[in-house]
C-alpha cells in the first residue's frame, strides 16, 4: 500500500519570502504521479502542480516549483515570492498509474501554511 | 456551471437517518470520485466511476454507504442509518478522461454533521 507523509503540520512565512513544504511517500510502484493541492478556508481543493514520476525534470508553475527526488521518494513544494493568498492547507498526493482507468489520489495529512504581512 | 457542483453544502442529520449527497461534475468529464475528509485530515478515497460504471468501491467504509451515477453524469452518495463517525466533509472530484494521471477537479464539498 502507498502512504504519503507530510512532516510539517504548520508553517509560516513572511510575505514575499520563499518557503518549502516537505512530502515523502512510500511505494513499490515505478510509474506514478504526484500532486500538490491547495485547500483554502473556503474548502475547495485546487490543483497547484503535477509531476510525472518518469520525468526527471522538476515541474514548475509560475511561483510554484517542486524538487522531485525519485530515489529518495521525496516531493517538496517551493513557493517563491509568497503572497497572502497562498495562505491555505497544502496537501501532497500520490496516484498510481493504472492501465485503462484513472487512479484515486492518496493524500498526506496536510501542512497549514500561513503567509504573514 | 464551469466547476464541480455539490449539494447541499451543509447537512445535519440525526443518528439513524438516511442522507443523500449530490455531485454534478464538470460537463463531459468521464471520471468521478468521492472522497471523505475528516476534520484536520487529508481526504480519503471512497469510490470511483468511469461514466456510469462503478469501477472501484474499495474505499467505502461499510455497506451503509452506496453511490450511483446512473446516466454517467450526476452522482449521488447515499449513507443509510447514519452514525456519528460519518460526520465529515464529503468531496466529489471529476476528471476529463479515463486515462491515468489526469488532474482531478474538486467541488466545495458537503459538510455532514450527525447528531
Amino acid at each position: 500500500a502507498q502512504t504519503v507523509t507530510q512532516s510539517q503540520p504548520e508553517m509560516s512565512v513572511q510575505e514575499a519570502e520563499t518557503v518549502t513544504l516537505s512530502c515523502t511517500y512510500d511505494t513499490s510502484e515505478n510509474n506514478y504521479y504526484l500532486f500538490w493541492y491547495k485547500q483554502p478556508p473556503s474548502r475547495q481543493m485546487i490543483l497547484v502542480i503535477r509531476q510525472e514520476a518518469y520525468k526527471q525534470q522538476n515541474a514548475t508553475e509560475n511561483r510554484f516549483s517542486v524538487n522531485f527526488q525519485k530515489a529518495a521518494k521525496s516531493f517538496s513544494l517551493k513557493i517563491s515570492d509568497s503572497q497572502l493568498g497562498d495562505t491555505a492547507m497544502y496537501f501532497c498526493a500520490f496516484m498510481k498509474r493504472v492501465g485503462g482507468s484513472q487512479g484515486n489520489l492518496i493524500f498526506g495529512k496536510g501542512t497549514k501554511l500561513s503567509v504573514k504581512p | 456551471g464551469a466547476g464541480v457542483s455539490q449539494s447541499p453544502r451543509y447537512k445535519v442529520a440525526k443518528r439513524g437517518q438516511d442522507v443523500a449527497l449530490r455531485c454534478d461534475p464538470i460537463s463531459g468529464h468521464v471520471s468521478l470520485f468521492w472522497y471523505q475528509q475528516a476534520l484536520g485530515q487529508g481526504p480519503e478515497f471512497l469510490t470511483y466511476f468511469q461514466n456510469e460504471a462503478q469501477l472501484d468501491k474499495s474505499g467505502l467504509p461499510s455497506d451503509r454507504f452506496f453511490a450511483e451515477r446512473p446516466e454517467g453524469s450526476v452522482s449521488t452518495l447515499k449513507i443509510q442509518r447514519t452514525q456519528q463517525e460519518d460526520s465529515a466533509v464529503y468531496l466529489c472530484a471529476s476528471s476529463l478522461g479515463s486515462g491515468s494521471g489526469q488532474p482531478q477537479h474538486f467541488g466545495d464539498g458537503t459538510r455532514l454533521s450527525i447528531l
